[in-house]
């Protein structure tokens, strides 16, 4: 069975200081790593997300991703965080079969 | 990016009425559309896997009796929830799948609040 973690509920951080959302994952074969971001009373909007190649992954809105095998990682980074930013993350992970397991979620609140 | 839509995006009903929810994929064909329930401060909880022309395959502990889901064309899916109860309160969210690729595009998601 396939499982991701998402070991922080919250991560503070203040406007302008680099992020990072942390993604630990089990699964086997060759998945694919997805992030989400859920802003209040709205679906999930796709960020990045990692299939194969170099190990760090540049999406939407400045965010990256780096994908570590051998930490089984896939944490979210930005450089600067904005206060828009503010909101709840998922990471995600397919194993297989279009089957999605989702993290629990972590709420990013950037401080001016 | 692709866009999917739902509608409603908020509904109230009397306990034992039923609800539909539709979920649409506006400008691409979704072999796949998938159905997740999130409760406050919790993370999605995939119910059914639904494909064209085919019946929904029910994750384990959902009703299938309860939740009936039809995908009846390669642009919408619907989800009926039958006899509503209170307990039923959450926030529904759909996604499809164009292909083999797993990104799944998700829709903005529906209310449902039961009294």
């Amino acid at each position: 069975a396939q499982s991701v973690a998402q070991p922080e509920d919250q991560v503070n951080v203040a406007e302008g200081n680099p992020l990072t959302v942390k993604c630990t994952y089990s699964v086997s074969g060759n998945p694919y790593f997805f992030w989400y971001v859920q802003y209040p009373n709205r679906g999930l909007q796709f960020l990045l997300k990692y299939i194969t190649g170099d190990n760090l992954v540049k999406g939407s809105y400045g965010f990256e991703a780096e994908f570590n095998k051998s930490q089984t990682s896939f944490h979210l980074k930005k450089p600067s965080a904005l206060v828009s930013d503010s909101a709840l993350y998922f990471c995600a992970v397919n194993g297989g079969y279009q089957k999605v397991t989702f993290g629990t979620g972590t709420k990013l609140q950037v401080i001016p | 990016g692709a866009v999917v839509s739902q509608h409603p995006s908020r509904v109230i009903c009397k306990s034992g009425t039923s609800v539909k929810i539709e979920c649409r994929s506006l400008d691409f064909q979704a072999t796949t559309m998938f159905w997740y329930r999130q409760f406050p401060k919790q993370s999605l909880m995939l119910m059914a896997t639904s494909n064209e022309g085919s019946k929904a395959t029910y994750e384990q502990g959902v009703e299938k009796d309860k939740f009936l889901i039809n995908h009846a064309s390669l642009t919408l899916s619907t989800l009926t929830v039958t006899s509503a109860h209170p307990e039923d309160s959450s926030f529904y969210i759909c996604s499809a799948s164009a292909g083999l690729m797993g990104e799944q595009f998700f829709g903005p998601g529906t209310r449902l609040t039961v009294l």
